[in-house]
């Protein structure tokens, strides 16, 4: 069965710091991922996905994140904090069936300090 | 092109009550989904259409009954509403093979 682990329910970065979320996951087939945002008082929008190929993608709002299959690992970061990235954050895997089945992580809170 | 669209907004029901969550999307997406967001709780899938014409239990069904009305429309029905009810529900749409799910704005129901 696939899971999603994402470390921290809330961090707060400084505006123009870096900002990192991290995600684990487990799955026995090798997966899809994403990353998607949510804003206060809407729903999820997608930032970036993971499918095949290069395991760096880059995403919308200067967002990327890595594959690394050795640590099951697909974390988020931004070089700089902007006070709009402030939102709830949630890593998600998918089980490659035709159905797109998504197993969401628990989210975590991102504040940005001015 | 609007997307995944969701009514009603916002809903108050009383213990007992029925009432039916409508959701439809523009992209000609193949699968759809229900989800109810809990603080503390991420997001649990209730429902899934994997295409017209067929539905499969999510993580939480109870209390629940959908219907793929066609390609467009997943609806959501609370037949008897509880107050573990009272959440924020969200439909999905997606194209097969891991491209991503796009979410409506969201049904915020309170049930007393």
């Amino acid at each position: 069965a696939q899971s999603v682990t994402q470390l921290g329910s809330h961090v707060s970065v400084s505006e123009g710091a870096l900002v990192l979320l991290r995600c684990n996951y487990s799955s026995s087939v090798p997966p899809y991922l994403f990353w998607y945002v949510q804003y206060p008082n809407q729903g999820l929008q997608l930032l970036l996905k993971y499918t095949t190929g290069a395991t760096l993608v880059k995403g919308i709002n200067g967002f990327e994140a890595e594959f690394k299959k050795s640590e099951t690992s697909f974390h988020l970061t931004k070089p700089s904090a902007h006070m709009s990235d402030a939102a709830e954050y949630f890593c998600a895997v998918s089980v490659r069936t035709s159905y797109d089945k998504v197993i969401f992580g628990p989210g975590t809170s991102l504040s940005v300090i001015p | 092109n609007a997307g995944v669209t969701q009514t009603p907004k916002f809903q108050v029901l009383k213990t007992g009550q029925s009432m039916t969550l409508q959701c439809a999307q523009d992209m000609n997406h193949n699968s759809m989904y229900w989800y109810r967001q809990d603080p503390g709780m991420g997001l649990r899938l209730i429902y899934y259409s994997a295409s017209e014409g067929t539905t499969d239990k999510g993580e939480v069904p109870n209390g629940y009954n959908v219907s793929r009305l066609n390609k467009r429309e997943f609806s959501l029905r609370l037949e008897s509403a509880a107050p573990s009810q009272t959440s924020v529900y969200f439909c999905a749409s997606s194209e097969r093979g891991g491209t991503g799910q796009y979410f409506g704005p969201g049904t915020r129901l309170t049930v007393t």
